[in-house]
């Protein structure tokens, strides 16, 4: 257990249905990340949020959407997946976005999603 | 972008040492982490450089090369339990400081 706790630790859903994966952390950080890891290609960042500033990366589809009501959780809806959207969906925390020293990432497990 | 790149697999005995090697594109460059993750588990923070040279902690120690783009990530006394893989990962000040990964080298460790 690393702090950050990630549910459901698996999905599985239709093209048409919409989920949410959910992910907390009692760690006191103030930055939440939403990353994806699919096999044989590099963690890929989809959206950070800090002091409740949203940061996202351009090339993430619309039928992701995050959100973030508190600094403990995180949360990332989804809509009308595409099968190729089947992979690891990893949330991290950490202390604020630094510019400097080593800001560490805590991950969470992962929440494995297969969509059919 | 910036590219991060390892290699993708490596084989290993165990008690042997093994480096595991990381280079970059230089332009932005703000620190280096490496990362291990076991198959189904979170990444785990190994390391952390941002000035050359090395950086020891146990069994694990870490390189680096700013000028030449490079790090290597040195293991030990390599035990079964090290078969995982290292992710490599840069903090770009050009990109807003996130983190950029490699594609992560997976290390299997043999008897």
């Amino acid at each position: 257990e690393t702090g950050v706790t990630q549910t459901p630790r698996h999905l599985v859903m239709g093209m048409t249905n919409k989920k949410s994966l959910k992910c907390e952390q009692h760690l006191g950080h103030n930055a939440m990340y939403w990353y994806k890891q699919s096999a044989k290609k590099p963690l890929e960042l989809m959206f950070v949020y800090s002091l409740e500033e949203r940061v996202e990366n351009n090339s993430v589809p619309s039928r992701f959407s995050p959100e973030c009501p508190n600094s403990s959780h995180l949360f990332l809806h989804l809509h009308t997946l595409q099968p190729e959207d089947s992979a690891l969906y990893l949330c991290a925390s950490s202390f604020r976005l630094a510019a400097s020293g080593a800001n560490v990432l805590t991950f969470g497990a992962g929440s494995r999603l297969t969509v059919l | 972008g910036q590219n991060i790149d390892q290699p993708t697999e490596m084989t290993a005995t165990e008690g042997a040492i093994v480096q595991i090697n990381c280079t970059y594109q230089t332009s932005g460059f703000n620190g280096l982490f490496w990362y291990q993750q076991h198959a189904g588990e979170a990444p785990t923070f190994l390391s952390y450089n941002v000035l050359d040279g090395l950086e020891e902690k146990g069994r694990f120690s870490s390189f680096l090369s700013r000028s030449k783009g490079y790090s290597y990530l040195l293991l030990k006394e390599l035990q079964m339990k090290d078969s995982a893989s290292y992710l490599c990962a840069v903090r770009f000040n050009n990109a807003g400081n996130m983190l950029t990964f490699g594609g992560g080298t997976r290390l299997m460790v043999k008897p």
